[in-house]
Formats: C-alpha cells, structure tokens, sequence
C-alpha cells in the first residue's frame, strides 16, 4: 500500500459527460501528480501540484482541470468527454517538489467512457 | 519532447533465468527510477539512480544510471513467478520549476514456473 488513495476505483460513463476523479496524498506530503495512461500513448504527465498551487503543466487537455485543496486532496476533472479519454489515470504524490523527490503512485482510476 | 526508448517490449523466460531490460533517452536525465506495475495497481518504485555511473541492488535487482547520463538498465537474477508485470523506467530532470517524470512504455515480463 502506497499511502496515496485513489477514488472510484473504476468509472463508466457517456461521451459529452463529465467526471471527478479524487486523490488523497500520503500523510506529510505536499506535492500531487496526474498521470493518464493508455495502450497507445503509456504514461504521460499531466498536471502537478504543491501545497495548493499549480506547478507544472504536462500533456493537459483544455478540457481537463485539476486543483488542490487545503487539506492537500487533490480532484481531476474531465469534461466534455470524448472515447478517447478512457483510460486509467494515476495520481502520486511526494514531500515537495524537486527531483529526487520519490513519487508515490495510487491505484489508479479506469475510466471508460461509452 | 523527451522521449525514452525502453526494451525489450515483452519477454517470456523460465524462473531461475536472469532478465535485462534497458532504457535510453534522447536527451539527458538527472534522476532514473525504475517503477513495476501489477494488473490492477499502481506503479511501484524499484530503484531510483541519482548519479551517473550509479550501480544500485534492491534484493534480486540491480539497476545502473549510465555514464552519459541518457539511458539505464535493470537486471533481475534468478526470476520467480512474482517477478511477472510491467517494468518502466522513468527519468527525471532537475531545473526549471517542472520536475515530472518521464516514463518509458514498459516492458512486460511473464515468468514460466
């Protein structure tokens, strides 16, 4: 068990529909990372936060948004949804931000959308 | 973009056999990890590699940041049934304000009893 919960664990829906997903960090750390990975395209980088603020921006859609709350939970949400976003998304986190700074990866959420 | 090429794409051995899977970049990386994914989990940390030349042992598995600082390999001896899943390697670079990882696509390993 990695520390980091992932929730829901899968996700079925519509094209045109938008989804939440949410993650919960390890205890202690600051810093919250979005993966997407697909067959095609593997694991790519989408978006990171630390201690409530964007830090970095990866191969983001504009129709995805994320944000971190005060307590450091973190939501992905994806909207106007396309067959093509089904996937399984992964959030990790670490102590801060720099490198050398071990991410930790939940579970992941498969989504797929119909 | 970077990108990293990760080999072999697939491998089917025997358990006891050694296995090497290997990873190079176009450019280069301050940080290698190695990650293994299970079906229906996350990826989980092997081994990370902070210095060039770096040669890293977690147990069966031995990893090495190379010299040019652009690609990296891991080896694990002796396989057994549990080794099965998905190896990534991963590279990190340090400056800017974007410390992301960068994933290889994965080599996915099934072990014969």
């Amino acid at each position: 068990d990695s520390g980091v919960t992932q929730t829901p664990k899968h996700l079925i829906t519509a094209t045109g529909q938008r989804v939440t997903l949410r993650c919960s960090p390890r205890s202690g750390d600051l810093s919250v990372y979005w993966y997407q990975q697909s067959l095609d395209q593997g694991l790519q980088f989408l978006i990171q936060y630390y201690n409530g603020e964007e830090r970095a921006k990866g191969n983001i859609l504009e129709r995805f948004s994320a944000q971190q709350f005060p307590d450091l939970h973190s939501e992905l949400n994806l909207s106007s949804l396309e067959l093509g976003d089904s996937a399984l998304y992964f959030c990790a986190s670490s102590v801060g931000f720099l490198a050398g700074n071990i991410q930790y990866f939940g579970a992941g959420t498969r989504l797929s959308v119909l | 973009g970077q990108q990293l090429n990760q080999s072999p794409q697939s491998m089917f051995i025997q358990e006891g056999e050694d296995v090497s899977m290997n990873c190079t970049s176009s450019s280069i990386f301050n940080t290698w990890l190695w990650y293994k994914q299970d079906p229906g989990e996350g990826p989980v940390l092997l081994i990370a590699l902070y210095k060039a030349g770096e040669l890293t042992s977690n147990g069966r598995l031995t990893a090495q940041f190379g010299i040019t600082r652009k690609d990296s390999f891991l080896n694990i001896s002796a396989s057994i049934p549990s080794d099965v899943g998905i190896y990534f390697c991963a590279g990190q670079l340090t400056g800017g304000s974007n410390y992301k990882l960068t994933f290889g696509k994965g080599t996915l390993l099934t072990v014969n009893p």
